[in-house]
């Protein structure tokens, strides 16, 4: 099983500010992807973070609202850019060793945009 | 559209008996189901997975169902025990989408002691 490290834990925002969430898996795994959970819904893909190149992003995300980096087959950061109340939701690192495979979730960034 | 549907939003039993929660899919496409358990302020957690090329799958207390001409699947967990109370999520994939999950909207377990 990975061990996944996500922070901050929680933050709190000004709206029109930009927070980065860092995600570190200690083993080396294929894919990594980003969801978010508004309150009282379902885990939402925004996308899948590509090793050295663009995410692929959902219907409904794009680039410019959440950047998306992935240095190496470990490490991966969303940014959330230019955020509005509407954007206080949880954000979920996960990562998968391969197809068929469970996949595991860190413990979640919780984020409160005033 | 919603791939991944969890018809009922909660569910409560009694401790000792068996817990049965349901989800239905649209996309015949998908090739492998997961269930996760999630607690308030944590990640979602692994429980047991199946692929389409089964009807059942097993492990301790946790038994998931697939009906594949029904597009449907249910977690059975037997006996329930107050700490299964959660919120549990049903996922799945397809095997050439990039292994991302599609999650169904949770239904809330409450094991009543």
């Amino acid at each position: 099983s990975a061990v996944i490290s996500q922070k901050p834990s929680r933050d709190i925002c000004q709206r029109g500010t930009s927070l980065t969430i860092q995600c570190q898996v200690d083993s080396q795994v294929t894919m990594m992807f980003w969801y978010r959970q508004q309150p009282g819904q379902s885990l939402t893909l925004i996308a899948t973070a590509n090793q050295g190149s663009e995410a692929t992003y959902e219907s409904g995300f794009v680039i410019d609202k959440f950047p998306i980096s992935r240095p190496n087959l470990t490490f991966s950061t969303l940014t959330v850019s230019n955020m509005s109340p509407e954007d206080s939701s949880i954000y979920l690192c996960s990562s998968r060793a391969g197809y068929n495979t469970e996949a595991f979730f860190g413990q979640g960034t919780r984020l409160t945009v005033v | 559209d919603q791939q991944v549907k969890q018809n009922s939003p909660s569910l409560s039993v009694q401790e000792g008996r068996i817990s049965i929660l349901n989800c239905d899919y649209t996309n015949s496409m998908f090739d492998y189901f997961l269930w996760y358990k999630k607690y308030p302020a944590e990640g979602p957690t692994f429980l047991i997975s199946i692929s389409s090329i089964k009807d059942k799958n097993e492990d301790g207390r946790f038994t998931v169902f697939l009906n594949k001409s029904a597009k449907h699947l249910s977690l059975h967990i037997v006996p329930s025990q107050p700490g299964d109370s959660a919120v549990y999520f049903c996922a799945a994939a397809v095997y050439n989408q990039g292994g991302k999950l599609i999650f169904g909207q949770g239904t809330e377990l409450s094991v009543k002691p």
